[in-house]
Parts: structure tokens; sequence; C-alpha cells
């Protein structure tokens, strides 16, 4: 198995570009999340989906978008780029079953808006 | 104040002491407590897992939740020099919600 995997591992935009980020995973999780690292903090959460169809917003969702069409991949969109996200983005999964619950995060993308 | 405190250091310790790491939390709400290690330019990955207060033992580390207190630790017992890296402390409230994170904690483990 991959795990997570995330492209591009990195990225410089322009002030309003636009660019997806995109997650896939093959572990077969239901829940997805995304999440950004500033420097010096701990990660913020985005967006997150608890299944194909489903997703809902985190602690800091202005500015991005998700879809969830299939089990495995979980998307981020960025319309309209601004020097404010400029991050470090991670993509989780995690399962559903009973007992200890495990996020696995992928490599990240590291995005510079100038 | 913010949800999940935690002092981002660094921390700076000889190899082979223990090394206790903390975050205070205000959100009586949390009861799943982890512990993640991030080394430089990579993603977290998942040291340890409590659920509620007690304390949890794996190998080396040690993770003590008190719910009373709103305070979680990990303890490293004879740190390596390839513990070095930045442990955060997430927990959440409701099982497979999102996590909340500390901004982490620098530790550097001198050989």
């Amino acid at each position: 198995n991959a795990g997570v995997t995330q492209t591009p591992k990195f990225r410089i935009l322009k002030i309003g570009q636009s660019m997806t980020l995109q997650c896939t995973q093959d572990m077969n999780h239901n829940y997805m999340y995304w999440y950004r690292q500033d420097p010096g903090m701990g990660l913020k959460l985005i967006y997150y989906s608890v299944g194909a169809g489903i997703t809902d917003k985190g602690e800091v969702p202005n500015g991005y978008n998700v879809s969830r069409s299939t089990t495995e991949d979980f998307p981020l969109r960025l319309e309209l780029a601004a020097p404010s996200q400029t991050s470090v983005y991670f993509c989780a999964s995690s399962y559903t079953s009973w007992g200890e619950e495990t996020q696995y995060f992928g490599p990240g993308t590291r995005l510079l808006v100038l | 104040q913010k949800e999940v405190e935690q002092d981002p250091g660094p921390l700076s310790v000889p190899e082979g002491a223990i090394v206790s790491l903390n975050c205070t939390y205000s959100n009586s709400a949390f009861q799943y407590f982890m512990w993640y290690r991030q080394y430089s330019r990579k993603g977290p990955e998942l040291l340890m897992y409590t659920y509620s207060s007690g304390n949890k033992e794996d190998g080396r580390f040690t993770a003590q939740v008190d719910k009373s207190s709103k305070y979680i630790s990990l303890f490293i017992r004879d740190s390596q020099p390839s513990d070095s890296a930045t442990y955060l402390c997430a927990m959440r409230a409701i099982r497979l919600d999102g996590l909340t994170f500390g901004k982490g904690t620098h530790l550097i483990i001198q050989p």
C-alpha cells in the first residue's frame, strides 16, 4: 500500500491564480481530512469528509473548496490564491472500525503564494 | 485562551535522558488524545493514542492524560538522537472528528 499520497510536493502560485491539491489514499478509509500547517504552528483543519459525496467545513475553510466523488480521492481547490494561503498542506485519512484509530498523514504539499 | 497550549521549545537534552513533553487544553469535551512525531519536511506520524484519562506505555514512550487538570504528557525514556523531531499533541471530542493540534515542541537529543 502507498498509504496517503499528495501531489504536487511544491508549488509557487501568483496572487489570484487557482490550483487543485491532489490527495489519494489506497487504504479504503472512509474519513479524509485536509489540514494546513503554518511555520511554528500546529495543524489546523480546513475541510473533512466522512465518505464519498459528504464534506464539511473545519476550523479554517475560507478560500478553499473540496469535493469527494470517490472513496480514494479528496482534492482541495484554492480559488484566487492569496499570500495568507502560503503554508504546508497535509491530507490525512482514517478508518471507522471500533477501537484504536489512527489518522494517516500524507507527505504534504508546500505552497508559496507570491 | 487557545484551545491547546504547547511550549514550542526548542528543548535540548543529552542522549539517554528522560524527556517530558506536555500540553494543556481548555475544552473539557476532549476525550481522545494523541501524540504525533513530525520530522522536518515530513507528515506527522502517530506515536501514542489514549482515550480518556490514564496512562499508556509503548516501548520507550509513555502517555499520560489527566482530564481533571486538562493536562497531557508524553515521556520518552532512554532518548536517542533519532528522537530529535517536533512532537505535536492532538485531541478531539468526537471519535473520527478533525483533530485540534498544539503548536508542537521541537526536541533535540544531543549525542
